[in-house]
């Protein structure tokens, strides 16, 4: 079974470009969640997806940050324009059916953004 | 709110010798514990989850055991390989599908 899916693994950009990410689940997963991960410390969610539907963008920087999931499967997360700040490993997971103690997670491998 | 505190690294040892990573957490209710490894340039992996207090879930010799009553799910192995160096991620789920993750405890075994 193929796991998450993310690219690009590593991407460098000036400060005030636009970067996107993209993210395809395990299939039949019907829940998306992106998460941002800073050096040292633990992910922390951006975004959760349930199949179209953002069910919870609470800790999602609307400003610069934006998030689709089309058809309910790939997600792209997009961040125009990039602070120096961003730079960090963002991360997509996917699990069957989110709302069940007993659901588990899949990570992808992340993509690494570094701002210059 | 809910949170994870888990023991600050970075842990190095010998390789056969015992592992313990601590493991606390603050929640309300009944939440979901895991563990879970980010091996060097990989995502993270579910290592072992317990889903109720007194759960003890186990894998590749991993063991950690939910005690409600000191809120801990202490992470466990009887002799690490050098293959076990990693960062172990402590992390939490509650109702209302909120995640949180503990800041890692990066461990280095050496032969």
């Amino acid at each position: 079974e193929a796991g998450v899916v993310q690219s690009p693994r590593y991407k460098i950009i000036e400060k005030k470009q636009p970067v996107a990410f993209w993210c395809n689940p395990i299939s039949g997963h019907n829940t998306l969640y992106w998460y941002l991960q800073n050096l040292g410390q633990g992910p922390e969610l951006l975004i959760r997806y349930e199949n179209e539907e953002a069910v919870d963008d609470s800790q999602l920087p609307k400003d610069r940050f934006s998030a689709e999931r089309l058809k309910g499967v790939d997600s792209t997360l997009k961040i125009q324009p990039a602070e120096l700040g961003d730079s960090a490993v963002y991360l997509c997971a996917s699990s069957l059916e989110g709302g069940l103690r007993t659901d588990t997670q899949y990570f992808g491998p992340g993509t690494r953004l570094t701002v210059l | 709110g809910d949170s994870v505190t888990q023991m600050e690294g970075p842990v190095t040892l010998s390789e056969e010798a015992f592992l313990t990573i601590n493991c606390t957490y603050t929640a309300t209710g009944y939440p979901s514990l895991f563990w879970y490894v980010q091996y060097p340039g990989e995502g993270l992996q579910l290592l072992l989850k317990a889903t109720k207090a007194d759960d003890k879930g186990s894998n590749k010799g991993f063991e950690a055991t939910y005690r409600k009553e000191t809120t801990s799910f202490h992470l466990e192995k009887g002799s690490v390989q050098v293959s076990d160096s990693a960062v172990y991620f402590c992390a939490l789920w509650n109702t209302g599908n909120q995640f949180y993750f503990g800041t890692g405890t990066s461990l280095t075994v050496i032969p």
